[in-house]
């Protein structure tokens, strides 16, 4: 898995309804993201985080919540002022500034 | 806004043909260039980095880097089925110290036996 993992591998979520997937890291590595994708789409970056304790917004963090309590995980909150959750969602995790990613397994998020 | 663009295809080419996909990038000061193979429901994998100006080989992948015209390109030689994917381009955003990366939509590949 590449240290890293994420679950579920697909969730389904009802409207109003708060849901939250799991990202967790092995490698020690400080650098954890968050991307969405939708069909026929690039990586949208939603929320990133350097160290413990601290993260930053991306560019469509609005509907998005995350933490970063512990060095191995950094989950995402999908809440339900998202109006559009249903798409690919992707962690990552960086070696360092200006490393490559390496991707999760993804879970497909999907709104019923 | 940043912003990474490639031809979304699909660029389809003969089993053994030499494949050409293109990445032009808005950021000047991006320092660091990959590029990604992504199968159809899977997450994308990292297949090239290149850092400088010049071609980087790997086997039948080639990854071009033209920083003055901020174009960067990736070449698969014998193209086989099994390279039929999405790729995409990806480069370092300096959002001031964090580097991040900004992606492009992707190309399409298709390779025909």
């Amino acid at each position: 898995d590449g240290g890293i993992t994420q679950s579920p591998k697909y969730l389904f979520r009802k409207e109003g309804q708060n849901v939250t997937l799991s990202c967790e890291q092995n490698l020690n590595h400080d650098a954890m993201y968050w991307y969405r994708q939708d069909p026929g789409q690039g990586l949208r970056l939603i929320y990133y985080s350097q160290i413990v304790n601290d993260f930053q917004k991306g560019d469509i963090a609005e509907g998005y919540s995350v933490s970063r309590e512990k060095k191995e995980s950094f989950p995402l909150t999908v809440t339900s002022a998202q109006k559009n959750p249903t798409a690919f969602y992707l962690c990552a995790r960086l070696k360092g500034q200006g490393e490559w990613a390496f991707f999760g397994q993804g879970t497909r998020l999907t709104v019923v | 806004q940043k912003e990474v663009e490639q031809n979304s295809g699909p660029l389809s080419v003969p089993e053994g043909a030499i494949a050409s996909l293109n990445c032009t990038y808005s950021d000047r000061v991006s320092q660091s260039f990959f590029w990604y193979r992504q199968y159809s429901g899977k997450s994308p994998e990292l297949i090239m980095s290149i850092y400088s100006n010049g071609d980087k080989e790997d086997g039948r992948f080639t990854a071009q880097l033209n920083k003055a015209s901020q174009y960067v390109s990736l070449l698969i030689r014998d193209s086989q089925p099994s390279d039929s994917a999405t790729y995409l381009c990806a480069v370092t955003e300096n959002r001031g110290s964090q580097g991040n990366l900004i992606f492009g939509k992707g190309t399409k590949l298709s390779v025909k036996p």
